[in-house]
């Protein structure tokens, strides 16, 4: 098993252009996650999902979109990149949502 | 204010005990985890207690649970240099599918 997988690593995006951070998981789990991580102030949860076809909204969801099209991808999407956005970004899953959350390797986005 | 609430920094010498606390609100949850993030990674899970437990002991490991006051510790005994990372403490209270993390505790461990 793979685990969860988030591409890209890296990436540096112009104010205003879109992007979409990819995330992938191989262990069929029905939950998950997108957070935001900066310096100090922990993760902060932007959307969540509970299953194919269910998305909500986190905490943080200004600025962003996701979609969840199959149980494996839940794609975040940034339409119009702004400098708030500069973050590390983490994907997560969990099998019930009590259980323990596995973490992709993250995505540090930097907007100039 | 914060669900779950955790200091910021520790710093260490090799090979003594490090103890990071936390304090949480929801006494709900059925679990409580601590997770190890190390520099540019994800976080993993390094170890979780059953609510109904004061105590657990994993090698290095000792979570202590106080429930009546909402405070959790993690110690780690004869610190390494390897445990230098940031340990979040995290719950998911009951009836929620939402993990909540604190902001992270820095272990800084120096020779």
């Amino acid at each position: 098993n793979a685990g969860v997988t988030q591409t890209p690593k890296f990436r540096i995006l112009k104010i205003g252009q879109s992007m979409t951070l990819q995330c992938t998981q191989d262990m069929n789990h029905n939950y998950m996650y997108w957070y935001r991580q900066d310096p100090g102030m922990g993760l902060k949860l932007i959307y969540y999902s509970v299953g194919a076809g269910i998305t909500d909204k986190g905490e943080v969801p200004n600025g962003y979109n996701v979609s969840r099209s199959t149980t494996e991808d839940f794609p975040l999407r940034l339409e119009l990149a702004a400098p708030s956005q500069t973050s590390v970004y983490f994907c997560a899953s969990t099998t019930t949502g009590q259980g323990e959350a596995f973490f992709g390797q993250g995505t540090r986005l930097t907007v100039v | 204010g914060e669900d779950v609430e955790q200091s910021l920094f520790l710093s260490v010498r090799e090979g003594d005990s490090s103890v990071i606390n936390c304090t949480y609100t929801d006494s709900s949850s059925t679990y409580l985890y601590w997770y190890k993030q190390e520099p540019g990674a994800g976080l993993q899970l390094l170890t979780y207690i059953f609510s109904n437990m004061d105590m657990k002991q994993d090698q290095r490991l000792t979570v202590l649970l106080n429930k009546k006051d909402k405070h959790l510790s993690l110690r780690i005994a004869d610190t390494q240099t390897g445990d230098s990372a940031i340990y979040f403490c995290a719950e998911t209270p009951g009836g929620s599918y939402i993990p909540t993390f604190g902001r992270g505790t820095s272990l800084i461990v120096h020779p």
